[in-house]
């Protein structure tokens, strides 16, 4: 099956350092990533929707010189959290989509990242 | 536009008992449809899709779910819950939008287990 990975799963950073997120999938092209933010006990939030070689599409009140985002190759996408803070801390996922037949009805998701700001 | 709608942010069952998490949901074209599982602090395991084959969707670890047009709805059951099965169930929908799918998720139900 279609395999995402997500590095690493769980990081504590200091405020106001940046920290960066890999989404990788290992064993097909993901021509779209998409990026999730989800508070505790709350469902998942879309965040950004990135094409390869094209810039991220931002979902509405997401900040995007805060969460930058790339998509430079078919298999990898990452995620920056730029001068975090506490109130980033969250968990972060990330799902990945074909355009491929075969594999265009769902998208894979990753483990997620457990991210703590102090 | 899409939405699903999860009635239940808790439930609880008895172990053996039958599970049933309910989804309904909205779309303006033929949706694809998913149940999700997720452990604490883990991502998301899927656990059936639907995507406009048999309307009676088998999955993982004993799950099923049925899709029902007239209702809009596509509930998640398991005939007896096992312990193992406390965890927290999205229900999401897509659609194919610009090649890739747009998922759209509830806001999760999630389901106790009593020994």
């Amino acid at each position: 099956g279609a395999v995402v990975s997500q590095h690493p799963s769980w990081v504590i950073c200091k405020s106001g350092t940046s920290v960066k997120i890999e989404c990788r999938s290992l064993d097909f092209q993901a021509t779209t990533m998409f990026w999730y933010r989800q508070f505790p006990k709350q469902s998942l939030m879309l965040m950004a929707t990135s094409n390869e070689g094209s810039k991220a599409t931002y979902e509405q009140g997401v900040e995007k010189d805060k969460f930058l985002i790339n998509h430079a190759s078919l298999t990898l996408s990452t995620l920056t959290v730029t001068s975090a803070h506490p109130e980033d801390s969250s968990f972060y996922i990330c799902s990945a989509s074909s355009s491929g037949q075969i594999l265009a009805t769902e998208a894979f998701f990753g483990q997620g990242t457990r991210l703590t700001v102090v | 536009a899409q939405s699903v709608t999860q009635l239940g942010s808790h439930v609880s069952v008895s172990e053996g008992a039958l599970v049933l998490l309910r989804c309904n949901y909205s779309s303006s074209v033929p949706p694809y449809l998913f149940w999700y599982v997720q452990y604490p602090n883990q991502g998301l395991q899927l656990l059936l899709k639907y995507t406009s084959a048999a309307t009676l969707v088998k999955g993982i670890n004993g799950f099923e779910a049925e899709f029902k047009k007239s209702e809009t709805s596509f509930h998640l059951t398991k005939p007896s819950a096992h312990m193992s099965d406390a965890a927290e169930y999205f229900c999401a929908v897509s659609r194919l939008s610009g090649g890739y799918q747009k998922v759209t998720f509830g806001t999760g139900t999630k389901l106790q287990v009593i020994p």
